[in-house]
């Protein structure tokens, strides 16, 4: 089975600092790379999208992604406890040799942002 | 321009029932897709619709189903509800589906089978 892997934390970051969240992925094929933000009763919420090698940046969030070595990252500066959710990682992979690709998702990083 | 529309927000249901969900993508989507999300399982996909045709779907039993209409709403049912069907319901809209263009979420259906 094809997989998204992140660090399911809780990841705790004082007010102000960098929050770094990791995701890698099983399928060489994936071409679009996607991190949500969940809060605590919502529903997933699209934050950041990224289809090429190297950063994306908007406002306090940066994308990376390195496809060769299958690896994503989120990059949340100047952490504000309202930034303080689940972030879930999705990539466009197959489940399986020979099936169509679909939007996986990590099982997601909470953070949590201390004042 | 309006989101993804789901409705009903909450059901309540007894075990051996079946249950229909309704989505109404953002205008101009034609891809809907539809996961279920439990604490331990977190998101997982159900399938996908594409004009009207299931285009993927997911490792769920029978008993989950859906369809799409020409105005690309979609529907899902859930037959012979079981309590390990308890779960947030998403529908998810996008442009061309199969996981090229990002998803965009509704607020969900929470079902709960007692």
């Amino acid at each position: 089975q094809k997989e998204v892997e992140q660090n399911s934390g809780p990841l705790s970051v004082p007010e102000g600092a960098i929050a770094s969240l990791n995701c890698t992925y099983s399928d060489r094929g994936s071409q679009s790379f996607f991190w949500y933000r969940q809060y605590s009763g919502k529903s997933p919420e699209l934050i950041m999208s990224i289809y090429s090698n190297g950063d994306k940046e908007d406002g306090r969030f940066t994308a990376q992604l390195n496809k060769a070595s299958q690896y994503v990252s989120l990059l949340i500066r100047d952490s504000q406890p309202s930034d303080s959710a689940t972030y879930l990682c999705a990539v466009n992979q197959k489940r399986s040799s020979g099936s169509a690709r679909q939007l996986t998702f990590g099982s997601g990083t909470q953070l949590t942002v201390l004042p | 321009k309006a989101g993804v529309t789901q409705t009903p927000r909450y059901l309540i249901k007894t075990r051996g029932q079946q249950v229909t969900l309704s989505c109404s993508p953002i205008s101009g989507h034609r891809s809907v897709s539809w996961y279920q999300q439990t604490p331990g399982q977190g998101l997982q996909f159900l399938f996908e619709y594409f004009s009207e045709t299931q285009r993927n779907k997911g490792n769920f039993p029978g008993r989950f189903s859906g369809r799409q209409f020409s105005n690309s709403r979609s529907e899902m049912n859930v037959s012979t509800l079981e309590l390990g069907d308890s779960a947030l319901y998403l529908c998810a809209s996008s442009l061309d589906g199969q996981g090229g263009s990002p998803l965009h979420f509704g607020n969900g259906t929470r079902l709960t089978v007692t």
